[in-house]
């Protein structure tokens, strides 16, 4: 157990449909990362949030949105959905610097789109 | 788009040998990471090297990292079976804000 706990495991849905993807970062840690891994496309970032504010953006789609609560857990919602978003989606936390001490990922939430 | 490139993209070996990966990379960068991937499951940070260290050691990990020519090195001794997964470097931005993958290295270790 890393300490990120990321809910659903797995998230089966229909193309159109809109999707809630929950994440807990390790405790003490600020940061939320979320990233989507795909075979084609790789680990690709999607969004940053640090203490409840959003801090970068990456190749998110407009159908995407992210929040951080104030208790510190996050979530990614999805929308419209398509198969082409079929993925794996994962959390990951870090301390205040990531460069001085990385990561910690979760265990991911696999989502397959039909 | 990623940041960093690995190589090669895939390795097979026999349990015992070294495994040698390559990682190399467009930026200046702070530190450079290496992260392990069991299949399908969340990436685990294996080690960490600054952009003004040259090299550094943790268990049967050894990490180069040459900043003049962008790129560093991933070294298993003694593979084990364990060891199967795909190991991915990844770069920090210039404000430290998130981590850029490359497309990793899968790595098969045969018993």
């Amino acid at each position: 157990d890393s300490g990120v706990t990321q809910t659903p495991k797995h998230l089966i849905t229909a193309t159109g449909q809109r999707v809630t993807l929950r994440c807990s970062p390790r405790s003490g840690d600020l940061s939320v990362y979320w990233y989507q891994q795909s075979l084609d496309q790789g680990l690709q970032f999607l969004i940053q949030y640090y203490n409840g504010e959003e801090r970068a953006k990456g190749n998110i789609l407009e159908r995407f949105s992210a929040q951080q609560f104030p208790d510190l857990h996050s979530e990614l919602n999805l929308s419209s959905l398509e198969l082409g978003d079929s993925a794996l989606y994962f959390c990951a936390s870090s301390a205040r610097s990531i460069s001085n001490y990385g990561y910690t990922f979760g265990s991911g939430t696999r989502l397959t789109v039909v | 788009s990623q940041q960093g490139e690995e190589d090669p993209q895939a390795l097979s070996i026999q349990e015992g040998e070294n495994a040698t990966m390559n990682c190399s990379y467009k930026t200046s960068i702070n530190n450079l990471q290496w992260y392990r991937q069991n299949s399908g499951r969340g990436l685990v940070h294996l080690i960490l090297i600054r952009s003004n260290e040259r090299e550094k050691h943790s268990g049967r990990l050894r990490v180069t990292l040459d900043t003049s020519k962008k790129s560093s090195s991933l070294l298993i001794t003694a593979s084990r079976a364990a060891d199967t997964a795909s190991y991915f470097c990844a770069t920090d931005d210039a404000a430290g804000n998130k981590l850029t993958f490359g497309g990793g290295t899968r790595v098969l270790v045969k018993p």
